[in-house]
């Protein structure tokens, strides 16, 4: 199994925040990242976060990194429709060249 | 426009057949790298390459093989030794081995066993 953790689904009312948590490994990561999945596509790298710092804000969304729980969370403000899909949380691996490793995902829907 | 194109976006296996899977990036990665998915979960890594002809297995390398002979392709070779190929394939690029390493994925191939 993954060793980044992430909780499997969300469902949120449009207009609301979402949160979603990821739990990572390697406190030597330097930048931590965000993915987004639509049905049937790719991923889409939505920010990311350097580790000396616990905060970073884009739009609606916000990262925060708590790096002594190895705690990350991606804030998204006044979710909308399309903002159902699956997000991916994701840290290098120092040990094996920066590989990344993928948590399993978590699945947000968004109800009108 | 600059991206990595994978081909096809839907693909079928026979019994016993090998079937490979397209690659191509223009962004001027030196890294290329395979992801399997399957239902409801996570990314697993397949293969990977930090530089041309030269690759490593990965997490589930077993009943896959990869190139590298061009900076621009890493196509995948889903063998008849893999059992269970029914999985959507993602590949991704970065610049390397470097500390921010963002990867940037195509759209996907589907694999299906008839």
């Amino acid at each position: 199994g993954e060793d980044v953790e992430q909780s499997l689904f969300l469902s949120v009312r449009e207009g609301d925040s979402s949160v979603i948590n990821c739990t990572y490994t390697d406190s030597s990561s330097t930048y931590l990242y965000w993915y987004k999945q639509e049905p049937g596509a790719g991923l889409q790298l939505l920010t990311y976060i350097f580790s000396n710092m616990d905060m970073k804000q884009d739009q609606r969304l916000t990262v925060l990194l708590n790096k002594k729980d190895k705690h990350l969370s991606l804030r998204i403000a006044d979710t909308q429709t399309g903002d159902s899909a699956i997000y991916f949380c994701a840290e290098p691996i120092k040990a094996a060249g920066n590989k990344l490793t993928f948590g399993g995902g978590t699945r947000v829907l968004v109800k009108p | 426009d600059g991206g990595i194109t994978q081909s096809p976006k839907y693909l079928f296996r026979k019994e016993g057949q090998n079937v490979t899977l397209s690659c191509e990036q223009n962004l001027n990665h030196d890294a290329m790298y395979w992801y399997r998915q399957d239902p409801g979960q996570g990314l697993r890594l397949i293969y990977y390459s930090q530089i041309v002809n030269d690759f490593q297995k990965g997490d589930i390398a077993e009943g896959y093989s990869v190139s590298r002979e061009k900076k621009e392709s890493f196509p995948l070779t889903v063998t008849s030794a893999q059992k269970n190929p029914t999985a959507f394939y993602l590949c991704a690029s970065s610049w390397g081995d470097l500390a921010k390493n963002i990867q940037y994925f195509g759209a996907g191939t589907r694999l299906s066993v008839l």
